[in-house]
């Protein structure tokens, strides 16, 4: 079964705007929330990551919100840049157990 | 550092052809990983190994899939007879240990199966 859930499935922004991605989970053992950004033909590069002690984690235009009561968390784009354009996978785990990933967000980003 | 790396970058077979993959993890890494993505999904662990033991192979399909990381370091993913919905790209990770949760991914092997 699905143990992440990501929504929406693609989204396009104008450059400039800002981009929302959701995701949900059902573990409440899960403890490290990374974002993973994959480029057309490569894997996937880790982006950002939080663990549920915080609610929000900013690196540079990349904001992870975590709302650990309704056991969600989001990724924010600030600024939206072409060169973000990209498939954006959350994932979930418990430490030292296996990545849990969402089905994927695919963001463009248009001039 | 080098990157992790895999071959081939693609590769095309017709059902019940075999097919094997290479990866070689990041030097130092003793945690490598075997994910299967298909279109449209995130990617699915199919195993783990922690230098060359097999920490979690539940998703692994045995029958026709098998894994191997001799020696600790390079590791070789082998699906014998193929399916065509074994058709996706197979990523290997690595990580410095089990208990760190950063992977490193390599491009992957883009496998079509006719």
């Amino acid at each position: 079964q699905q143990q992440v859930k990501q929504s929406p499935q693609s989204l396009i922004v104008q450059k400039g705007g800002i981009s929302i991605i959701n995701c949900a989970y059902e573990n409440t053992a899960f403890d490290y929330f990374p974002w993973y950004q994959q480029f057309p033909g490569k894997g996937p590069a880790l982006l950002i990551a939080i663990r549920p002690d915080v609610s929000e984690k900013k690196e540079g235009r990349f904001t992870i919100s975590f709302n650990k009561s309704a056991k969600q968390f989001s990724l924010h784009i600030m600024d939206s840049q072409p060169g973000d354009s990209a498939t954006y996978f959350c994932a979930a785990s418990m430490i030292r157990y296996k990545l849990s990933f969402g089905a994927g967000t695919t963001v463009t980003v248009r001039a | 550092e080098a990157g992790v790396a895999q071959s081939p970058r693609y590769k095309i077979i017709e059902k019940r052809q075999s097919v094997a993959f290479w990866c070689n993890p990041i030097s130092g890494h003793a945690t490598l990983y075997w994910y299967q993505q298909i279109l449209g999904q995130g990617p699915k662990l199919l195993i783990q190994f922690q230098n060359n033991g097999v920490v979690d192979d539940s998703q692994l399909p045995k029958d026709r899939f098998s894994a191997e990381r001799l020696k600790g370091v390079d590791s070789t993913l082998k699906i014998q007879p193929a399916k065509l919905e074994d058709s996706a790209v197979y990523l290997c990770a690595s990580s410095r240990d089990f208990s760190y949760n950063e992977q490193f991914f390599g491009p992957g092997t883009r496998l079509t199966v006719l």
